[in-house]
């Protein structure tokens, strides 16, 4: 079993839809959560950064994580044509001594389509 | 722009050939990372590197190595190319080593081996 699993998608949704992104993971010491955002040849950006379990909302992104179920969502609304990317969820934590390694979904394809 | 300069930006070269890839990190970042993507592997943590010293290795191949020198800027070697090294690399920096903080990403150098 992959350490983060994440649906490849692709993922095609219409201008305005709500888009729901999740990723879900097997390491339990895992505690720092992100989404980067990746736009075509270009390399990932930090979108949303959470530290342990719970809700974080800037904009039309909302982030969530369920520690108990190792489930992480990403929550667009009102998605624009510009939200257009592959997004990555990564995470990190104190394993084996060592929390330096950032851990990597495949990435999912979005296009918002006008 | 993140502000880590990654160069070059396409190369091709042939099978059992050596190519060196170049990191300038963010201005004040002490922390350089090294990164594959490809598609069917997504983003591999390959190696970090902070104030010059090896942190964290990842799925590095032995044919591959990097160093960080005292200008923090960065070099990834990789020898004895193979078709299946084929790939995006990608580097990225961060202020300090810790895997938890926001880590800024070059535009990548998009490696063929034919």
């Amino acid at each position: 079993q992959k350490e983060v699993e994440q649906d490849p998608g692709p993922l095609s949704v219409p201008e305005g839809a709500i888009v729901s992104l999740n990723c879900t993971y097997s390491n339990s010491a895992f505690q720092y959560f992100m989404w980067y955002r990746q736009y075509s040849r270009k390399g990932p950006e930090l979108l949303m950064y959470t530290y342990s379990s719970g809700n974080k909302e800037d904009g039309r992104f909302t982030a969530q994580v369920d520690k108990s179920s190792k489930y992480i969502s990403l929550f667009i609304r009102d998605s624009q044509p510009s939200d257009s990317a592959t997004y990555l969820c990564a995470m990190s934590g104190n394993s084996g001594g060592s929390n330096y390694k950032l851990t990597f979904g495949k990435g999912t394809l979005l296009t918002v389509n006008p | 722009d993140s502000g880590v300069t990654q160069t070059p930006k396409h190369l091709i070269t042939a099978t059992g050939q050596r190519v060196t890839l170049r990191c300038s990190p963010r201005s004040g970042d002490l922390s350089v990372y090294w990164y594959q993507q490809s598609l069917d592997q997504g983003l591999q943590f390959l190696i970090q590197y902070y104030n010059g010293e090896e942190r964290a290795k990842g799925n590095i191949l032995e044919r591959f190595s990097a160093q960080q020198f005292p200008d923090l800027h960065s070099e990834l070697n990789l020898s004895s190319l193979e078709l299946g090294d084929s790939a995006l690399y990608f580097c990225a920096s961060s202020v300090e080593g810790l895997g938890n903080g926001e880590l800024f990403f070059g535009e990548g150098s998009r490696l063929t081996v034919l």
